[in-house]
C-alpha cells in the first residue's frame, strides 16, 4: 500500500518562498500527484497536478522527480491569504486515493 | 452552477440515533465519495461511488452505509450513531478515477452526543 509523508507544520514570512515536500511510495505508474488547499471550515480545493518534472500555474509550482517517490509544492512570494493546510493526493497500485496528512502553513506579516 | 451541496450544515444528534446526509453535484460527474475528517487531521474515505447504482469501500466503511440512486445524489448514512462518528464530512465529485479534479462540498460538521 502507498504512504504519504507530510511536515505537519511549517511557517514563513510574506513575500518568502515555500516549499513543502510529500514523501510517497508504491503509487500508480499512470497518475497524477496533485495537491490540494484547505481553509478552515472549507472543503480542499485543487491547486496544482503533476506526472513528472516540474509543472508551473498561476498560483503555485510543482517538482516532481523521475523516481516520483516524492513531491514538491512550491509557492512563491507568500501573503497571509496563503495561510491554509495543504495536501498531496496520490493514488496506489491498487488505485486507492491516499491523502497525506497535510501540512499547516502558518504565513506571519 | 452549484458544485457540490450538502446536507445539512450542521447537526447534533444523541447516541444510537439515525440519520442521513445528503450529497448533490450539477457537474454530471461519475464519480462521487465520501470523506471524514477529525480535528488536525487529514481527509479519510468513507465510500465511494464509481457511477449510479454503484458504491464500494473506502479506508473506513465501518458503521456507514452508502446509496447513489440518482447519479447526481449520493447519500451517507448512520444507522446508529456513535461518539467516535463526531467528524466533519466532506462530499467530493470528479469526472474519473483520479486524484486530479476532486470538487468538495462545504462539509457537514456532526456532533454525537
Amino acid at each position: 500500500l502507498a504512504k504519504t509523508t507530510q511536515p505537519i507544520s511549517m511557517d514563513s514570512y510574506e513575500g518568502q518562498e515555500v516549499n513543502i515536500t510529500c514523501s510517497h511510495n508504491n503509487i500508480a505508474t499512470n497518475d497524477y500527484i496533485t495537491w490540494y488547499q484547505q481553509f478552515p471550515s472549507q472543503g480542499p480545493r485543487f491547486i496544482i497536478q503533476g506526472y513528472k518534472t516540474k509543472v508551473t500555474n498561476e498560483v503555485a509550482s510543482l517538482f516532481i522527480p523521475a523516481d516520483r517517490k516524492s513531491s514538491t509544492l512550491s509557492l512563491p512570494r507568500v501573503s497571509l491569504s496563503d495561510t491554509a493546510v495543504y495536501y498531496c493526493l496520490v493514488m496506489d497500485s491498487n488505485y486507492q486515493l491516499i491523502w497525506g496528512a497535510g501540512t499547516k502553513l502558518i504565513i506571519k506579516p | 452552477n452549484a458544485g457540490v451541496t450538502q446536507t445539512p450544515k450542521f447537526r447534533v444528534l444523541k447516541t444510537g440515533q439515525s440519520m442521513t446526509l445528503l450529497c448533490a453535484q450539477d457537474m454530471n460527474h461519475e464519480y462521487m465519495y465520501w470523506y471524514r475528517q477529525d480535528p488536525g487531521m487529514g481527509l479519510r474515505l468513507i465510500h465511494y461511488s464509481v457511477g449510479e447504482g454503484t458504491t464500494a469501500k473506502g479506508e473506513v466503511p465501518d458503521g456507514y452505509n452508502v446509496s447513489r440512486l440518482k447519479k447526481q445524489n449520493f447519500l451517507l448514512g448512520l444507522e446508529s450513531a456513535a461518539p467516535s462518528q463526531t467528524s466533519v464530512y466532506f462530499c467530493a465529485s470528479s469526472y474519473s478515477l483520479t486524484t486530479v479534479d476532486q470538487f468538495f462540498g462545504p462539509g457537514t460538521r456532526l456532533t454525537v452526543l
